[in-house]
């Protein structure tokens, strides 16, 4: 089993929807949670980050964190064609303090 | 404006001949990583460094290097560069001090002929 799993993609959705991205990660002591987007070709850069059970909103997007069901995902509201990004969740887990490790990404593809 | 800088951008070398990807930071971090990433792939951590002390991977190969001279800068050799080591290498740093968000670098690209 993958420490942080997500599925590949592509996610199509059209523009102005809600984009839903899901993540689940194995090690139940994860204390740090974050997702990074990540244009094709260039470095990831970080969106959102969650800490607590719940959801946590930052303009057009909210992640939610259920640490009992060991998901983390990220809605991304009224989506446009520039959010069209492969999305990487990343976690700290307990095997190392100052690591994250990352999914392989969701593709999100926003038509116009 | 506070930033991760890469250099080069883009590297070409030959098969085996050494090469050497440096990274800079603005923001007075206490950690930097560096990380390999492939095509579709996670990023892959190799090492990094908190303050002076240095953190490798275990899956790691002998073949990568890493120097961090100053608070400021860190540095990547790979000493024997294989087809299979082209990549997009990552730098990030973090606050650290129970802060754990990480910040990227643009990445250098680097292809072995």
């Amino acid at each position: 089993q993958k420490e942080v799993e997500q599925n590949s993609g592509p996610l199509s959705v059209p523009e102005g929807a809600i984009a839903s991205l899901n993540c689940t990660y194995s090690d139940r002591g994860s204390q740090s949670f974050f997702w990074y987007r990540q244009y094709s070709g260039k470095s990831p850069e970080l969106i959102m980050s969650i800490y607590s059970n719940g959801d946590k909103e930052d303009g057009r997007f909210t992640a939610q964190l259920n640490k009992a069901s060991q998901y983390v995902s990220l809605l991304i509201r009224d989506s446009q064609p520039s959010d069209s990004a492969t999305y990487l969740c990343a976690v700290r887990g307990n095997t190392g303090f100052q690591k994250l490790v990352f999914g392989t990404g969701t593709r999100l593809l926003v038509s116009p | 404006d506070a930033m991760v800088i890469q250099n080069p951008r883009y590297q070409v070398t030959q098969f085996g001949k050494p090469v050497t990807l440096s990274c800079s930071q603005t923001l007075n971090h206490n950690v930097m990583y560096w990380y390999q990433q492939k095509s579709s792939q996670a990023p892959k951590l190799l090492f990094h460094y908190y303050d002076k002390d240095f953190n490798n991977e275990a899956d790691t190969p002998d073949n990568f290097q890493s120097r961090r001279p100053n608070t400021s800068f860190c540095f990547l050799d790979i000493r024997s560069p294989g087809l299979g080591d082209a990549a997009m290498y990552l730098c990030a740093t973090s606050i650290g001090q129970g802060s754990y968000e990480q910040y990227f670098g643009p990445g250098t690209r680097l292809t072995v002929t």
